[in-house]
């Protein structure tokens, strides 16, 4: 299966500020997908980061707050636009084949906002 | 409305035993149903898939059914090890939004003990 390295793993950021993760899997994959999980809950599906064209966002889950890049089949990026404490969470990257396939997650990054 | 539910307390059991985790879901009708196995810090491993018309799948000392009637999933693991502590993960594909994802419930987390 597809490895998949996140960076950073984690940080500690300030209020107001942004911060991306970078995803980057060492084989071509079609479909690439963003995460949050905050602890104790589930995984929820950021956005579906395709390859040549916008991502496909979630409901309550925007642009603006959390841009994607996929500038081709091995990464894409997600940011975290001014951040606040409520964006404290770990978000993690993954991918598959979509249409409920299994996927591949990465590490993730815990996000701290102080 | 749509949910995914598994217990939310911990299991403990002994080494040895068989430990059973439980998902069930409510106005979804997946074709398939996936766990996942999450460690502390890490992201979610893929462990096993079964589909709507397969009651049962086994790999090696897992074990999970399927019955689409009750809708819901059981997890077992046999001769269980303290390495199996972990949180586990049962995700289903549903149609959210007019397409096809991945939908994670919260996990049950497993302790056992020597």
């Amino acid at each position: 299966s597809a490895v998949i390295s996140q960076k950073p793993s984690r940080d500690i950021c300030q209020r107001g500020t942004s911060l991306t993760i970078q995803c980057q899997v060492d084989s071509q994959v079609t479909m690439m997908f963003w995460y949050r999980q905050q602890p104790g809950q589930s995984l929820t599906l950021i956005a579906t980061a395709n390859q040549g064209s916008e991502a496909t966002y979630e409901s309550g889950f925007v642009i603006d707050k959390f841009p994607i890049s996929r500038p081709n089949l091995t990464f894409s990026t997600l940011t975290v636009s001014n951040m606040s404490p409520e964006d404290s969470s770990i978000y993690l990257c993954s991918v598959g084949d979509g249409g409920g396939q299994p996927q591949h997650f990465g590490d993730g990054t815990r996000l701290s906002i102080l | 409305s749509q949910k995914i539910e598994q217990n939310s307390e911990a299991l403990n059991i002994q080494e040895g035993k068989t430990a059973t985790l439980t998902c069930n879901y409510t106005n979804y009708s997946p074709a398939y149903l996936q766990w996942y196995r999450q460690d502390p810090g890490r992201g979610p491993v893929f462990l096993l898939l079964i589909r709507e018309n397969e009651k049962e799948k086994r790999k090696e000392r897992l074990k999970v059914t399927f019955d689409t009637t009750l809708k819901q999933s059981l997890f077992h693991i046999t001769a269980s090890q303290p390495a199996d502590s972990a949180t586990y993960l049962c995700a289903l594909d549903g149609v959210s939004g007019g397409y096809n994802k991945l939908i994670f419930g919260a996990g049950t987390r497993l302790a056992v003990h020597p």
